[in-house]
């Protein structure tokens, strides 16, 4: 099973690019990684998912090294609106082995 | 996600009572999940269900039970609550193996 690390919190001003680094070492070959937005008295939200390499929709990209040891989660030109927790999931495709991170608390200041 | 309800919202007991919380799912969905989160451990998988007859332990699944009544609607139970069961509870669904999960908005229960 995964064990899977982020940082605990970090701060950004609007409009700046904000990266997140889930390490994963553990991760086996056919395990997805997959992050999540969580605002105060919300569920967690679905922002993307990949397996490796390169992955851009319309309001984030993962990057996923060749390794896959880590994942970096990209939010381009942040706006206040993205103060939230953000997850790191790593999930056995094979199974259901689920491991989430612990979570990075995102503070954007105007 | 509004398709994905769960009640109650908010839960506060006493020490040795049994709980019961309700999730209900309105996208069609087989697979069922029930998570705890605790500040700084995020969430923890504790039962899930990938159809009516199926029912798995998860991560932490001492001292819980569920049941899957239906695809929509899957319950977790505590039959004899304990102060460290005080989270907040989620429920998830998902369509197929490695499809993201929809969340519904928790329970917060406290154990007093």
């Amino acid at each position: 099973l995964a064990k899977t690390t982020q940082p605990i919190s970090m701060d950004s001003y609007e409009g700046q690019e904000v990266n997140i680094t889930c390490s994963h070492n553990n991760i086996a070959t056919n395990d997805y990684i997959t992050w999540y937005q969580q605002f105060p008295s919300q569920g967690p939200r679905f922002i993307i998912q990949g397996y490796k390499t390169k992955v851009t929709n319309e309001v984030a990209s993962l990057f996923i090294p060749a390794d896959r040891k880590s994942s970096t989660l990209s939010l381009p030109r942040v706006s206040l609106s993205d103060t939230a927790v953000y997850y790191c999931l790593v999930g056995e495709a094979a199974g259901n082995k689920l491991t989430f991170g612990g979570g990075t608390r995102v503070l954007v200041k105007p | 996600d509004a398709d994905v309800t769960q009640t109650p919202r908010n839960r506060i007991t006493k020490t040795g009572k049994r709980i019961m919380l309700e999730c209900s799912q309105t996208k069609g969905h087989d697979r069922m999940y029930w998570y705890r989160q605790d500040p700084g451990l995020g969430l923890r998988l504790i039962y899930y269900s990938f159809d009516v007859k199926d029912i798995n332990k998860g991560e932490i699944s001492d001292g819980y039970s569920v049941s899957r009544q239906a695809q929509a609607k899957f319950s977790l139970s505590l039959e004899s609550a304990i102060p460290n069961q005080t989270a907040l509870y989620f429920c998830a669904t998902s369509d197929l193996q490695g499809q993201p999960q929809h969340f519904g908005d928790g329970t917060r229960l406290s154990i007093l």
